[in-house]
Protein backbone atom coordinates (compact mmCIF):
# COMPACT_ATOMS: atom_id res chain seq x y z
CA UNK A 1 0.00 0.00 0.00
CA UNK A 2 0.83 3.70 -0.23
CA UNK A 3 1.00 5.67 3.21
CA UNK A 4 2.69 8.40 4.64
CA UNK A 5 3.64 8.55 8.70
CA UNK A 6 3.99 11.76 10.41
CA UNK A 7 3.55 12.61 13.90
CA UNK A 8 0.59 14.03 15.06
CA UNK A 9 2.15 16.60 16.97
CA UNK A 10 5.41 18.12 18.28
CA UNK A 11 5.97 21.17 20.62
CA UNK A 12 8.79 23.14 21.05
CA UNK A 13 10.30 26.27 22.22
CA UNK A 14 10.08 29.81 20.23
CA UNK A 15 13.33 30.29 19.11
CA UNK A 16 14.26 26.72 19.24
CA UNK A 17 14.79 24.26 16.47
CA UNK A 18 12.40 21.30 15.61
CA UNK A 19 12.25 18.56 12.85
CA UNK A 20 9.33 17.04 11.82
CA UNK A 21 9.80 13.76 9.90
CA UNK A 22 7.81 12.12 7.52
CA UNK A 23 8.54 8.40 6.57
CA UNK A 24 6.65 6.85 3.58
CA UNK A 25 5.59 3.43 1.74
CA UNK A 26 5.52 3.41 -1.77
CA UNK A 27 6.08 1.42 -4.97
CA UNK A 28 7.04 4.85 -7.01
CA UNK A 29 8.72 8.46 -5.70
CA UNK A 30 8.66 11.99 -7.71
CA UNK A 31 9.28 14.10 -5.19
CA UNK A 32 8.27 14.83 -1.35
CA UNK A 33 6.12 18.00 -0.50
CA UNK A 34 5.61 20.23 2.58
CA UNK A 35 2.63 22.23 3.30
CA UNK A 36 1.97 24.39 6.36
CA UNK A 37 -2.04 25.35 7.36
CA UNK A 38 -2.69 27.60 9.94
CA UNK A 39 -6.12 27.04 11.82
CA UNK A 40 -9.09 28.26 9.97
CA UNK A 41 -6.61 28.97 6.75
CA UNK A 42 -5.76 27.65 3.59
CA UNK A 43 -2.80 25.18 3.29
CA UNK A 44 0.30 26.39 1.84
CA UNK A 45 3.74 25.41 0.20
CA UNK A 46 6.86 25.78 1.70
CA UNK A 47 9.08 23.55 -0.23
CA UNK A 48 9.34 20.11 -2.21
CA UNK A 49 12.78 17.67 -2.54
CA UNK A 50 12.57 15.74 -5.44
CA UNK A 51 16.28 14.37 -5.05
CA UNK A 52 17.93 13.37 -1.74
CA UNK A 53 19.40 16.55 0.12
CA UNK A 54 18.63 19.45 2.11
CA UNK A 55 16.80 22.44 -0.01
CA UNK A 56 17.05 25.27 2.27
CA UNK A 57 14.23 28.33 2.26
CA UNK A 58 15.13 31.22 4.86
CA UNK A 59 13.99 29.17 8.60
CA UNK A 60 12.77 26.47 6.52
CA UNK A 61 14.69 23.54 5.08
CA UNK A 62 13.47 20.46 3.82
CA UNK A 63 15.54 16.78 3.60
CA UNK A 64 15.17 14.04 1.48
CA UNK A 65 16.43 10.21 1.56
CA UNK A 66 14.92 8.08 -0.81
CA UNK A 67 17.59 4.96 0.25
CA UNK A 68 15.40 5.55 3.57
CA UNK A 69 11.98 6.52 1.85
CA UNK A 70 12.32 9.66 4.46
CA UNK A 71 12.22 13.24 5.03
CA UNK A 72 12.02 15.71 7.35
CA UNK A 73 11.05 19.75 7.67
CA UNK A 74 13.52 21.69 9.64
CA UNK A 75 12.16 25.04 11.16
CA UNK A 76 14.92 27.08 12.40
CA UNK A 77 14.21 30.38 14.48
CA UNK A 78 10.72 29.78 15.76
CA UNK A 79 8.54 32.41 16.31
CA UNK A 80 4.86 31.81 17.89
CA UNK A 81 3.52 32.17 14.27
CA UNK A 82 4.87 29.25 13.07
CA UNK A 83 2.23 27.66 15.02
CA UNK A 84 0.34 25.29 12.11
CA UNK A 85 -0.20 22.24 10.82
CA UNK A 86 2.80 20.92 8.65
CA UNK A 87 2.10 18.42 5.95
CA UNK A 88 4.49 16.31 3.87
CA UNK A 89 2.86 14.99 0.46
CA UNK A 90 4.03 12.33 -2.06
CA UNK A 91 3.07 11.78 -5.45
CA UNK A 92 4.20 8.40 -7.18
CA UNK A 93 4.83 9.57 -10.72
CA UNK A 94 4.35 12.93 -12.49
CA UNK A 95 0.95 11.84 -14.08
CA UNK A 96 -0.54 10.87 -10.50
CA UNK A 97 -2.57 12.03 -7.60
CA UNK A 98 -0.70 13.66 -4.60
CA UNK A 99 -1.15 12.19 -1.55
CA UNK A 100 -1.05 14.21 1.84
CA UNK A 101 0.28 12.46 5.20
CA UNK A 102 -2.28 13.12 8.46
CA UNK A 103 -0.25 16.22 9.23
CA UNK A 104 1.79 17.12 12.40
CA UNK A 105 0.34 19.96 14.95
CA UNK A 106 3.05 22.08 16.17
CA UNK A 107 2.51 23.58 18.70
CA UNK A 108 5.53 26.29 19.64
CA UNK A 109 5.51 27.34 23.85
CA UNK A 110 6.78 31.15 24.52
CA UNK B 1 -2.87 38.32 -9.60
CA UNK B 2 -6.04 36.60 -7.68
CA UNK B 3 -5.47 33.73 -5.75
CA UNK B 4 -7.85 30.29 -5.96
CA UNK B 5 -11.43 31.67 -5.23
CA UNK B 6 -13.85 28.65 -3.92
CA UNK B 7 -17.44 29.86 -3.21
CA UNK B 8 -19.96 29.88 -1.36
CA UNK B 9 -17.44 29.85 2.05
CA UNK B 10 -19.84 28.15 4.20
CA UNK B 11 -22.56 25.74 2.73
CA UNK B 12 -25.61 24.24 5.33
CA UNK B 13 -27.93 21.07 4.15
CA UNK B 14 -29.50 18.65 4.88
CA UNK B 15 -29.18 14.45 4.59
CA UNK B 16 -29.82 13.64 1.10
CA UNK B 17 -29.72 16.83 -0.57
CA UNK B 18 -27.00 17.42 -2.98
CA UNK B 19 -24.56 20.62 -3.22
CA UNK B 20 -22.14 21.96 -5.61
CA UNK B 21 -18.74 23.66 -4.86
CA UNK B 22 -17.29 26.54 -7.10
CA UNK B 23 -13.28 26.58 -7.64
CA UNK B 24 -11.69 29.32 -9.53
CA UNK B 25 -8.28 28.81 -10.19
CA UNK B 26 -5.35 31.06 -10.99
CA UNK B 27 -5.28 32.73 -13.73
CA UNK B 28 -3.14 30.35 -16.43
CA UNK B 29 -3.13 27.56 -14.03
CA UNK B 30 -5.18 24.52 -15.97
CA UNK B 31 -4.90 21.92 -13.02
CA UNK B 32 -7.18 21.89 -10.36
CA UNK B 33 -7.53 19.28 -7.61
CA UNK B 34 -10.04 18.81 -5.00
CA UNK B 35 -9.68 17.52 -1.06
CA UNK B 36 -11.70 16.67 2.10
CA UNK B 37 -10.51 17.75 4.80
CA UNK B 38 -11.71 16.35 8.60
CA UNK B 39 -10.11 16.15 11.80
CA UNK B 40 -7.54 13.69 12.34
CA UNK B 41 -7.56 12.64 8.46
CA UNK B 42 -5.69 15.34 6.67
CA UNK B 43 -5.93 15.64 3.35
CA UNK B 44 -7.79 12.99 1.33
CA UNK B 45 -7.52 13.80 -2.21
CA UNK B 46 -10.87 13.60 -4.51
CA UNK B 47 -10.27 14.58 -8.32
CA UNK B 48 -8.21 16.25 -10.17
CA UNK B 49 -8.54 17.77 -13.78
CA UNK B 50 -6.31 18.92 -16.14
CA UNK B 51 -7.70 21.12 -19.42
CA UNK B 52 -10.85 19.85 -18.53
CA UNK B 53 -10.13 16.00 -18.46
CA UNK B 54 -10.45 14.29 -15.11
CA UNK B 55 -7.01 12.57 -14.73
CA UNK B 56 -7.26 11.30 -11.06
CA UNK B 57 -10.01 10.12 -8.57
CA UNK B 58 -9.86 9.28 -5.39
CA UNK B 59 -11.57 6.69 -3.21
CA UNK B 60 -14.62 8.33 -2.57
CA UNK B 61 -17.81 6.22 -3.65
CA UNK B 62 -19.60 7.95 -6.98
CA UNK B 63 -22.06 10.33 -5.14
CA UNK B 64 -18.75 12.95 -5.51
CA UNK B 65 -18.31 14.32 -9.30
CA UNK B 66 -16.80 16.97 -10.54
CA UNK B 67 -16.03 19.00 -13.51
CA UNK B 68 -13.63 21.42 -15.12
CA UNK B 69 -14.86 24.15 -17.77
CA UNK B 70 -12.62 25.34 -20.83
CA UNK B 71 -11.83 28.58 -18.69
CA UNK B 72 -10.37 26.03 -16.11
CA UNK B 73 -13.29 26.82 -13.24
CA UNK B 74 -14.20 23.65 -11.88
CA UNK B 75 -17.10 22.71 -9.67
CA UNK B 76 -17.42 19.55 -7.45
CA UNK B 77 -21.18 18.42 -6.56
CA UNK B 78 -22.12 15.83 -4.08
CA UNK B 79 -25.66 14.21 -4.29
CA UNK B 80 -27.24 12.23 -1.64
CA UNK B 81 -25.68 14.14 0.73
CA UNK B 82 -24.97 12.08 4.19
CA UNK B 83 -23.68 13.27 8.07
CA UNK B 84 -20.08 12.11 7.50
CA UNK B 85 -19.63 14.11 4.36
CA UNK B 86 -19.64 17.41 6.55
CA UNK B 87 -16.10 18.71 5.79
CA UNK B 88 -14.02 21.33 4.80
CA UNK B 89 -13.51 20.84 0.90
CA UNK B 90 -10.14 22.58 -0.48
CA UNK B 91 -9.32 22.87 -4.28
CA UNK B 92 -5.86 23.64 -5.53
CA UNK B 93 -5.12 25.25 -8.91
CA UNK B 94 -1.40 24.46 -10.28
CA UNK B 95 0.49 25.64 -13.26
CA UNK B 96 0.94 22.11 -14.28
CA UNK B 97 0.19 18.72 -12.73
CA UNK B 98 3.69 18.49 -10.67
CA UNK B 99 3.88 21.90 -9.84
CA UNK B 100 3.56 23.22 -6.46
CA UNK B 101 -0.42 23.51 -5.77
CA UNK B 102 -2.17 26.98 -4.46
CA UNK B 103 -5.13 25.97 -1.96
CA UNK B 104 -8.65 28.39 -1.76
CA UNK B 105 -9.83 29.16 1.50
CA UNK B 106 -12.10 26.30 1.41
CA UNK B 107 -16.14 25.73 1.33
CA UNK B 108 -17.00 24.75 5.29
CA UNK B 109 -19.73 21.94 4.32
CA UNK B 110 -22.22 21.17 7.82
CA UNK B 111 -24.78 18.20 6.90
CA UNK B 112 -27.25 18.01 9.45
Amino acid sequence: GQSLEQPSEVTAVEGAIVQINCTYQTSGFYGLSWYQQHDGGAPTFLSYNALDGLEETGRFSSFLSRSDSYGYLLLQELQMKDSASYFCAWRENRDDKIIFGKGTRLHILP
Amino acid sequence: KAGVTQTPRYLIKTRGQQVTLSCSPISGHRSVSWYQQTPGQGLQFLFEYFSETQRNKGNFPGRFSGRQFSNSRSEMNVSTLELGDSALYLCASSLRLDSPLHFGNGTRLTVT
